[in-house]
């Protein structure tokens, strides 16, 4: 089955510690996302890349940092400069410049990062 | 700066009853996604929007977009407990696919 998955589920961190979050796709999909959710909102984009070694900045990139080595995997490291890092983070993917007319983001599962 | 704006946040709402989502958006764009969320789990793509006057139907919920208005609107008809989510509209604001999300309706369909 197609599909992205997400790991860990759930992830806690200490103050000043670094943690990655794992995303992976097998929709051979060139674009991959990473957004934030804090309760009771709707998402922010962290960064998105639209081509392996390539990505970009989303609206809150700061504290927060990524790679694309290859198309199927799309890590986030959220570092020790993110200073509110607990929420619920969501990695999507999806075909590059909406090719078909039917095309949507995909979402994965999530990850529920808490800072302890 | 596109915003994104889903009213109401929050709607409790009687089996059978029929509403209306609306999501009003800052620029021009002529793609809209709907999303449902259950409680702690991830987004389910239920329509894509693709040019004004676009209309789709998925059950009891039917999805519209109307681009000059910038407005798009989720039609609730006859709602069931099982519709009980939270729902999000996301606008395209350039053309690789960039979504800008509103803030969400969290819809409670009580029996």
């Amino acid at each position: 089955d197609g599909g992205i998955t997400q790991s860990p589920k759930y992830l806690f961190r200490k103050e000043g510690q670094n943690v990655t979050l794992s995303c992976e796709q097998n929709l051979n999909h060139d674009a991959m996302y990473w957004y934030r959710q804090d309760p009771g909102q709707g998402l922010r984009l962290i960064y998105y890349s639209q081509i392996v070694n390539d990505f970009q900045k989303g609206d809150i990139a700061e504290g927060y940092s990524v790679s694309r080595e290859k198309k199927e995997s799309f890590p986030l490291t959220v570092t020790s400069a993110q200073k509110n890092p607990t929420a619920f983070y969501l990695c999507a993917s999806s075909l590059p410049g909406l090719a078909v007319s039917t095309d949507t983001q995909y979402f994965g599962p999530g990850t529920r990062l808490t800072v302890l | 700066e596109l915003k994104v704006e889903q009213n109401p946040l929050f709607l409790s709402m009687q089996e059978g009853k029929n509403y209306t989502i609306y999501c009003n958006y800052s620029t021009t764009s002529d793609r809209l996604y709907w999303y449902r969320q259950d409680p702690g789990k991830s987004l389910e793509s239920l329509f894509v929007l693709l040019s004004n006057g676009a209309v789709k139907q998925e059950g009891r919920l039917m999805a519209s977009l109307d681009t000059k208005a910038r407005l798009s609107t989720l039609h609730i008809t006859a709602a069931v407990h099982d519709l009980s989510a939270t729902y999000f509209c996301a606008v395209e604001y350039n053309a690789g696919n960039m979504l800008t999300f509103g803030g969400g309706t969290r819809l409670m369909v009580k029996p």
